[in-house]
Order: C-alpha cells, then structure tokens, then sequence
C-alpha cells in the first residue's frame, strides 16, 4: 500500500513570497489533515479534510493560508505571502475513518528568509 | 478539549524498559488515548492506541487505569534505535461533524544510551 505522498520536500523561499505544498493520501482515506510542526514542538493542526469538505480549520491563519481538497483527493496548502515564522515542516496526514490511525508523510520542510 | 502532560525527556539504557506516563485529566468518555512516535526528519507514526485496561501489540504496551485520567506507554527492552519523540494524544471527538481532532502536545523526548 502506497503511503502519504507529499512535495516538495524541501522549499527555500524569501519573506513575502508564495509557497504551495501539495498531498496525496493513501487511496480510499476520506479524512486529511494538514500539520504545521516548528522546530522543538509537537504537530499543530492547522485544518482537516473530511472528504472534499472542511470539518475544521480553527487554527488556519487565514489571512495568509489556504487548503483545498479538490474531488475529496489530493490537497494543496498554500502560503501567501510568507513570513519569517511560518519557517517549519507542514506534514499532511490521512485517516479511513473516525479515530483511526493517522498515517503521515514525511513532510515538507519550509525555510523563510 | 482534552490536554495531554508528559515529562519532556527520558533517558534510559540499552536493553531496559522504559514506561512513559501521559496525564490527560479532562479525557472525555468517547475518547481513545493513541501514541505516536517521530523520529528526525520524518512525520510521527502510529504505535498503539487504547480505550481502557490494557493494550499489547508488537512494539509496546498501553495501560489505562479505570479512571482513564493517564496512561502508560512502555516500551520492553529498548534499543538505541528507540530514540525518538512520543506524543501521546487523547482524540476530541466532534459529534456535530461526526469526526476525530488529533491534538498533539510537545512530546517526550527518549534517549537511548549504550
């Protein structure tokens, strides 16, 4: 079973440029998070997936972020205009169903100068 | 929201086992307690997950007392390639969306030693 795919896996960009970050999850997975993850600290969820549809996106700082999960697959996240602190690893996660195991990629580290 | 308290580093030996306490005091009854563990450069994985008593898989074993208001994750004779961060997390269930919030907390770091 091919696991959570996600690119870039390395993204150098300078403060007020644009930045996307697409992921595939393991096929038949309706549920997709995407992750923000600061060097030193735990995972922060920053929106999740059910199908095509948001069921949260609480901690998304919207006036810069935006996600979307076209035909309940594939997802992008994008960042624009970046800023100093959003220099971190964005990781996407994907689900079968309610409280079931989070399979993660292997992120995409994002470097803001 | 069900927050989770672990100490922020372990250190243990080759070959002993190691039990790492999560303190969630607010679980609420719906909840499962889940650990993950990540090492650098990659995204956590899944190690066991539970609801109440006791729990055994492959790699480790959870213990939930009755009152579900900790857990303990060992881990039997760990090596040096157990060294890694383990986020316990305690799920939040949102019945109006009928789905699952994973909150991940700041982890303990375990180092093994040889």
């Amino acid at each position: 079973e091919a696991g959570v795919a996600q690119s870039p896996r390395y993204k150098i960009i300078e403060k007020r440029q644009s930045v996307a970050f697409w992921c595939n999850p393991i096929s038949g997975h309706a549920t997709l998070y995407w992750y923000q993850q600061i060097l030193g600290q735990g995972p922060k969820l920053l929106i999740q997936f059910q199908n095509n549809g948001v069921v949260d996106d609480s901690q998304l700082p919207k006036d810069r972020f935006s996600a979307e999960r076209l035909k309940g697959v594939d997802s992008t996240l994008k960042i624009q205009p970046a800023k100093l602190e959003d220099s971190a690893v964005y990781l996407c996660a994907s689900s079968h169903g309610l409280a079931g195991e989070l399979f993660f990629g292997e992120g995409s580290r994002l470097t803001v100068l | 929201l069900a927050k989770t308290t672990q100490p922020i580093s372990m250190d243990s030996y080759e070959g002993q086992e190691v039990n790492i306490t999560c303190s969630h005091n607010n679980i609420a009854t719906n909840d499962y307690i889940t650990w993950y563990q990540q090492f650098p450069s990659q995204g956590p994985r899944f190690i066991i997950q539970g609801y109440k008593t006791k729990v055994t898989n492959e790699v480790a074993s959870l213990f939930i007392p009755a009152d579900r208001k900790s857990s303990t994750l060992s881990l039997p004779r760990v090596s040096l390639s157990d060294t890694a961060v383990y986020y316990c997390l305690v799920g939040d269930a949102d019945g109006a969306s009928g789905t699952y919030k994973y909150i991940f907390g700041t982890g303990t770091r375990l180092k093994v030693l040889a």
